[in-house]
């Protein structure tokens, strides 16, 4: 079974712009998840969708916004990007039951200039 | 929200050693998972163990949900062992909380 892919891998952008990562779960997995990695605060949570809808949502601004598609494909955007917002973001996805081994992809680099 | 902890921040080993990671939590979790972060970003599972022992390999984990505390063993380490030891745990859904990681040093 093919694992959790996420495009691009590597992204520059500039200020004010904004930006779209994509993930794409494991076959059969309704799950996706999205964090943040930074050296000052680590991992953390952005936001689930499962069958389309948004389950849970961190503790993020609201520039930070996800979806999902029918074929569990899932979308995220950050809109006025800021210098801080440079990161590793990772995308997990999980089987059907609530709570679930989590499957990350390789992620995403952002780098904010 | 619940806080997740692990020990040591930094390890360093030669070749072969044995070694003990601590992940403690401050409240019931239904979901707790081991990953290690390889060199390019990603996170790979080691085990999902909520409660219990669970082995593989050289690597094994047991959770003492009541106690709230999981550790991690490895065991014979080697070189490519090195990196990011992150242990998560989730009382919610699929909304984990990480710990600060463990960086693990293998020396030849």
């Amino acid at each position: 079974k093919a694992g959790v892919t996420q495009t691009p891998r590597y992204l520059i952008k500039t200020r004010g712009q904004q930006v779209t990562l994509s993930c794409s779960p494991i076959s059969g997995h309704r799950s996706v998840s999205w964090y943040q990695q930074t050296p000052g605060q680590g991992l953390q949570f952005l936001f689930e969708y499962f069958s389309e809808t948004q389950r849970n949502k961190g503790n993020f601004p609201g520039r930070f916004s996800g979806r999902q598609f029918s074929n569990s494909r899932s979308e995220m955007n950050v809109s006025t990007l800021e210098l801080g917002d440079s990161a590793l973001y990772l995308c997990a996805s999980s089987g059907p039951v609530k709570t679930d081994t989590q499957y990350f992809g390789p992620g995403t680099r952002l780098t904010v200039l | 929200g619940i806080q997740v902890e692990q020990s040591p921040p930094d390890l360093i080993l030669q070749e072969g050693a044995n070694s003990t990671l601590r992940c403690n939590f401050s409240d019931s979790v239904n979901n707790l998972q081991w990953f290690h972060q390889n060199p390019w970003g990603q996170l790979i599972n080691l085990f999902y163990i909520p409660s219990g022992t669970k082995q593989n390999g050289r690597l094994s984990a047991t959770t003492v949900a009541t106690e709230r505390y999981s550790l991690l063993y490895i065991s014979s380490s080697q070189t490519t062992d090195s990196g990011v030891y992150f242990c998560a745990v989730t009382n919610a859904g699929n909304m984990l909380t990480f710990g600060g990681g463990t960086r693990l040093m293998v020396k030849p």
